[in-house]
C-alpha cells in the first residue's frame, strides 16, 4: 500500500539554525500538507500546497517557515531560524486531487525536531 | 470547521465492539465527519469518512444520526493495536482544506 515517507525522523539543532525536513507524498497524489504536534498538544495545521503554490496556511506559518516541492517527488519544510519552541513532530500528508467524493489527506509517520 | 465533543478516555475489552461517540452540532450541510486515530505520536491514521449515510470498511464503521448532529466509529473487535487517540473531525473534505483536529478520544483496549 502506498504511503507517505519523511526523513529524518529526528532531527536535533541549534537554536538560530535553519532546518529542512523532507516527505515523499504518495506518487499520485497533488495536495501536499504540513502539520505540527508540540509534544502534549494537538495536532496543528500549518500549510498546504498545490501546483507549486501555496493553497491555504495557517497563523503558525509565519515568514521564518517555507515549503517546496524541489523535484517530481520529494516535498520540503524549510525553518529559517529555528526557537526553541518549534521543537515538534511534524507530519507531512498528501492527498489526491478533489473529487465530487471527498479528498482523504494520509499522513507520514512524523519527523521528531528538537531544538536546543 | 465544525466543533466536535469526544469524551476525553474511554476502555474496552479485547474482542468487543468499541464505540467511540462524537458530538458535532454544529456541523454545517456540505461538512463530512472524518475519523482519524493516531497510535503513541505516530502519524494520525484515516479511518473512515462519513456525510449522511452510514459507512464501513475493513476498519470500522460509522454510524451518523440522521439530524447530523452526532456519530458513532464503531470498532467491531477491538485488538490490542487498537489503543490509540481517535479524533473525530468535521471538515469540508475539500484538497488542501485544513484538518482542525481537536483532543481526540484515548481509547485503552485491555486483555
Amino acid at each position: 500500500e502506498p504511503e507517505v515517507t519523511q526523513t529524518p525522523s529526528h532531527q536535533v539543532t541549534q537554536m538560530g539554525q535553519e532546518v529542512i525536513l523532507r516527505c515523499v507524498p504518495i506518487s499520485n497524489h497533488l495536495y501536499f500538507y504540513w502539520y505540527r504536534q508540540i509534544l502534549g498538544q494537538k495536532v496543528e495545521f500549518l500549510v498546504s500546497f498545490y501546483n507549486n503554490e501555496i493553497s491555504e496556511k495557517s497563523e503558525i506559518f509565519d515568514d521564518q517557515f517555507s515549503v517546496e516541492r524541489p523535484d517530481g517527488s520529494n516535498f520540503t519544510l524549510k525553518i529559517r531560524s529555528t526557537k526553541l519552541e518549534d521543537s515538534a513532530m511534524y507530519f507531512c500528508a498528501s492527498s489526491e486531487l478533489w473529487h465530487p467524493s471527498t479528498d482523504t489527506q494520509y499522513f507520514g509517520p512524523g519527523t521528531r525536531l528538537t531544538v536546543l | 470547521d465544525a466543533k466536535t465533543t469526544q469524551p476525553t478516555s474511554m476502555d474496552c475489552a479485547e474482542g468487543r465492539a468499541a464505540n467511540l461517540p462524537c458530538n458535532h452540532s454544529t456541523i454545517s450541510g456540505n461538512e463530512y465527519v472524518y475519523w482519524y486515530r493516531q497510535i503513541h505520536s505516530q502519524g494520525p491514521q484515516y479511518i473512515i469518512h462519513g456525510l449522511k449515510n452510514n459507512e464501513t470498511n475493513e476498519m470500522a464503521s460509522l454510524i451518523i444520526t440522521e439530524d447530523r448532529k452526532s456519530s458513532t466509529l464503531i470498532l467491531p473487535h477491538a485488538t490490542l493495536r487498537d489503543t490509540a487517540v481517535y479524533y473525530c473531525i468535521g471538515a469540508l473534505g475539500s484538497s488542501g482544506s485544513r484538518l482542525t483536529f481537536g483532543e481526540g478520544t484515548q481509547l485503552t483496549v485491555n486483555p
